[in-house]
């Protein structure tokens, strides 16, 4: 099955530094993969997501992230974070049913951001 | 823009009470998901519908049952609750479309069980 993996439990980084969240995929043929953030006390809210195509992604809040197959990652970046940016970060990627989809989680990265 | 209502934000339940966590949707999606996320575990899938009055379970139904009526709702019941089911629930609801349509999500309900 589908799966996918964060590697890092926590980051923290400085305002004004950049950003490089880690997702690993396992998977045979191109996954469709999605990052989602969740905000304190809120639900999570889709990032962007990658189905084919261009392998870099451009998403909401300045985000991205981009597909490499060769080392079978999904990786979200950001030039710049911003303090707002403190939030936990999720990679998800769908199990194809007959009904519909589910997503698979990885288990979050919560970034902090130090001022 | 879509919307996940989940009745509670906070609900504190005693231990072998029945307990019902609501969700609605507004937006006609076929497909509506329960999860709980637990701090180190992320999200993990308790059941989803995709369909009225259908049920599939995800990757831990035990102790759990749902029930979905009409297409906006979705309920979660806890049969009997215990200590171990204390955590934050997701509702989220999705279309169906050729391809794979992206959740979204409600607030949560954070689920005390004394």
């Amino acid at each position: 099955a589908q799966s996918v993996t964060q590697p890092d439990i926590h980051i923290t980084v400085s305002e004004g530094a950049s950003l490089e969240l880690r997702c690993n995929y396992s998977y045979g043929a191109t996954p469709y993969l999605f990052w989602y953030v969740q905000s304190p006390g809120q639900g999570l809210q889709l990032l962007l997501k990658y189905f084919s195509g261009d392998t870099l992604v451009q998403g909401i809040k300045g985000f991205e992230a981009e597909f490499k197959r060769s080392q079978s990652s999904f990786n979200l970046r950001k030039p710049s974070v911003h303090w707002s940016d403190a939030a936990e970060y999720f990679c998800a990627t769908p199990q194809l049913t007959g009904g519909g989809n589910k997503l698979t989680f990885g288990t979050g990265t919560q970034l902090k951001v130090e001022l | 823009d879509v919307k996940v209502t989940q009745s509670s934000r906070y609900l504190v339940k005693r231990t072998g009470e029945k307990v019902f966590l609501e969700c609605v949707q507004d937006m006609d999606h076929e497909n509506m998901f329960w999860y709980r996320q637990d701090p180190g575990l992320g999200l993990r899938l308790i059941y989803f519908s995709y369909d009225v009055k259908m049920k599939e379970k995800g990757d831990i139904p035990e102790g759990y049952s749902v029930s979905r009526e009409k297409k906006e709702r979705f309920s979660l019941i806890l049969e009997s609750a215990s200590t171990n089911q204390t955590s934050m629930y997701l509702c989220a609801s999705s279309s169906r479309e050729v391809g794979v349509s992206p959740l979204h999500f409600g607030n949560g309900t954070r689920l005390t069980v004394t």
